[in-house]
């Protein structure tokens, strides 16, 4: 079946740039996505990337696919506290669903 | 654009009540909204699918008659947790699409806390 597996914490400090890693196994992905979710909160749409682009950047986030071995990352350049949440990959395939990762906790040191 | 809001925001209830929770579009009309149930530290668990004017496709081991879904217009969708008991407790989310299809970018809700004494 589709999955979508994530590193669960990643710390690093203020300024640094932060690489979140995600894999997913549908080959028929169409489009894959980043959500944020900050504590109590819904998630929120960062970006997303189709299956057919390599690369999107948009500020400070930038989004590599690697489709061969069904890779996604989001870097954050300057990592700022406010940066702190979880970040959940998803992924929608050929179905109406879309999969969701664990979530990656990350945690911004000052 | 694209804002999705849930109410309430959290829920407080005795067990053997029952509990609704309502998620509207507030600024695009939403042919599809979808539950998700969040447990603590872990990722979403899709509950259901609804379109406006059918039925909700309900998951595998997800019970329909304890969670009542209706769609009833383009920007609400209402879950209702039916005798709610403890194990209910948990963080819902709904998130809408607003159009039909695959390409669609599902938009989400800020969620409800749920909390069965």
């Amino acid at each position: 079946g589709e999955d979508v597996e994530q590193s669960l914490f990643l710390s690093v400090r203020e300024g640094d740039s932060s690489v979140i890693n995600c894999t997913y196994t549908d080959s028929s992905s169409t489009y894959l996505y980043w959500y944020k979710q900050e504590p109590g909160a819904g998630l929120q749409l960062l970006t997303y990337i189709f299956s057919n682009m390599d690369m999107k950047q948009d500020q400070r986030l930038t989004v590599l696919l690697n489709k061969k071995d069904k890779h996604l990352s989001l870097r954050i350049a300057d990592t700022q506290t406010g940066d702190s949440a979880i970040y959940f990959c998803a992924e929608k395939g050929g179905g109406f669903k879309t999969i969701f990762g664990a979530g990656t906790r990350l945690f911004v040191k000052a | 654009g694209a804002v999705v809001s849930q109410h309430p925001s959290w829920v407080i209830c005795k067990s053997g009540t029952s509990v609704k929770i309502e998620c509207r579009s507030l600024d695009f009309q939403a042919t599809t909204m979808f539950w998700y149930r969040q447990f603590p530290k872990q990722s979403l668990m899709l509950m259901a699918t609804s379109n406006e004017g059918s039925k909700a496709t309900y998951e595998q081991g997800v019970e329909k008659d304890k969670f009542l879904i209706n769609h009833a217009s383009l920007t609400l969708s209402t879950l209702t947790v039916t005798s709610a008991h403890p194990e209910d407790s948990s963080f819902y989310i709904c998130s809408a699409t607003p159009g039909e299809g695959n390409t669609d970018t599902q938009y989400f809700g800020p969620g409800t806390r749920l909390t069965v004494l």
